[in-house]
């Protein structure tokens, strides 16, 4: 079985901090993906990546950057972080046919 | 920009067919996928086509018209377990399940 692992379920932090977000696949997955879902929007694409060191644009960029040293790992960067990033990020990894979700994390900025 | 639309909430009992539609509005297309996300849960990967027809698995069938730009996914003999929000989305670059956007959800609810 695919495996996508993220390093924490819940986070908090305070306007300013940086956060990492950090995601693992087992696959040897080319392409990963990093969303966050807010209720009513579905999930919007903040980056993606389809090898190391490559990464594009996704729909909502700003306020975010990505970080894919090693294929299995794509880590997800918030250079200052803000009240209006409080969400549910989610991490997922390209298959065949689909993509595989890990298992989120809730990120809560006060 | 890309636009999909799908209903935001539907309730039925446990037995019945329920069918999810979504329309698109895309600057590419080159498929159509279903995912299932229960509450507290990830997505999970339900259906893909990238033809027109329909595609049949299970319980579960997705059909989609290029040419309409829409698309449905049918629950039938829905189960308690069905109940769970439903996300249709449009591949944007030419790989199954790649660059997918996606609609906002259609929250199920089965009840007894």
């Amino acid at each position: 079985d695919v495996k996508v692992t993220q390093s924490s379920r819940y986070l908090v932090k305070r306007t300013g901090e940086k956060v990492f977000l950090e995601c693992v696949q087992d696959m040897d997955h080319e392409n990963m993906f990093w969303y966050r879902q807010d209720p009513g929007l579905g999930l919007r694409l903040i980056y993606f990546s389809y090898d190391v060191k490559m990464k594009e644009k996704g729909d909502i960029p700003e306020g975010y950057s990505v970080s894919r040293e090693k294929k299995e790992r794509f880590s997800l960067i918030l250079e200052s972080a803000s009240t209006n990033q409080t969400s549910m990020y989610l991490c997922a990894s390209l298959g065949p046919y689909e993509q595989y979700f890990g298992p989120g994390t809730r990120l809560t900025v006060t | 920009g890309q636009s999909l639309e799908q209903p935001s909430e539907v309730t039925a009992v446990e037995g019945a067919i329920v069918q999810i539609n979504c329309t698109y509005q895309t600057s590419g297309f080159y498929g159509l996928s279903w995912y299932q996300q229960h509450d507290g849960g990830a997505p999970t990967f339900l259906s893909y086509n990238a033809l027109d027809g329909l595609e049949e698995t299970g319980r579960f069938s997705s059909f989609l018209s290029r040419s309409d730009s829409y698309g449905y996914l049918l629950l039938q003999e829905l189960q308690m377990k069905d109940s769970a929000s439903y996300f249709c989305a449009v591949s944007l670059i030419k790989a199954a399940g790649n660059k997918l956007t996606f609609g906002g959800g259609t929250r199920v609810l089965v009840k007894p």
